[in-house]
């Protein structure tokens, strides 16, 4: 069945250390791929997305994803997170198949220590 | 406004009763979502309005539910005969045409409590 998958449900990080959220998809052809954060009392706020070409895509508030087609993920990551940065983030993809709707994953809330 | 808005921000009823959830989108946008979040789980699309005219409503999960967008602008989301299950944040969410796929702006949602 076609999915994405988030199999981090809560990360807790230190104020400083590097994160990495991961996001996995089971599409039968690479979709459209998508990092958004929640924040709390906020809408979700579109940080980076991938479309084709370089693997690395920057976004915004530091944050970057690199998409493995073998791997079948989109990984975010962000060498340095701050305390502002706690929130829930989701994963989300548009289907290659002319579709609009995005799906999400089921998001993974992070918590960052001080 | 500058953002996607929604009112109410919160709703509670009863089971069994109508609710009407609004959605104002960006000025000028012509693409309009909804979408439904429940507790702990990503959003899940509903229905999605290019123009005036549902493009796709296939994410409506019975005929209680029902959403029209009648000027191109302000949509409203209607469910009948609400049950407990219905409980959820309901999520709006415009982008220009213009816009890639995917690029889409939320408004902080609806919280709608089915007792």
């Amino acid at each position: 069945a076609q999915s994405v998958t988030q199999p981090d449900i809560h990360i807790t990080v230190s104020e400083g250390a590097s994160l990495e959220l991961r996001c996995n998809y089971s599409y039968g052809a690479t979709p459209y791929l998508f990092w958004y954060v929640q924040s709390p009392g906020q809408g979700l706020q579109l940080l980076l997305k991938y479309f084709s070409g370089d693997t690395l895509v920057q976004g915004i508030k530091g944050f970057e994803a690199e998409f493995k087609r073998s791997q079948s993920s989109f990984n975010l990551r962000k060498p340095s997170v701050h305390w502002s940065d706690a929130a829930e983030y989701f994963c989300a993809v548009v289907p290659d198949t002319g579709r609009r709707a995005l799906t999400f994953g089921s998001g993974t809330r992070l918590q960052v220590q001080p | 406004g500058a953002g996607v808005s929604q009112t109410p921000s919160n709703k509670v009823t009863e089971k069994g009763k109508y609710v009407e959830l609004r959605c104002d989108p960006i000025s000028g946008h012509t693409a309009l979502y909804w979408y439904r979040q429940s507790l702990g789980q990503g959003p899940e699309f509903l229905i999605y309005f290019q123009g005036t005219g549902a493009a796709d409503d296939s994410g409506l999960p019975n005929d209680r539910f029902f959403a029209v967008r009648p000027e191109g602008s302000v949509s409203t989301l209607k469910i009948q005969r609400t049950e407990r299950g219905d409980s959820a944040v309901y999520l709006c969410a415009s982008s220009s045409g213009l816009a890639g796929v995917g690029e889409q702006f939320f408004g902080p949602g609806t919280r709608l409590t089915v007792l």
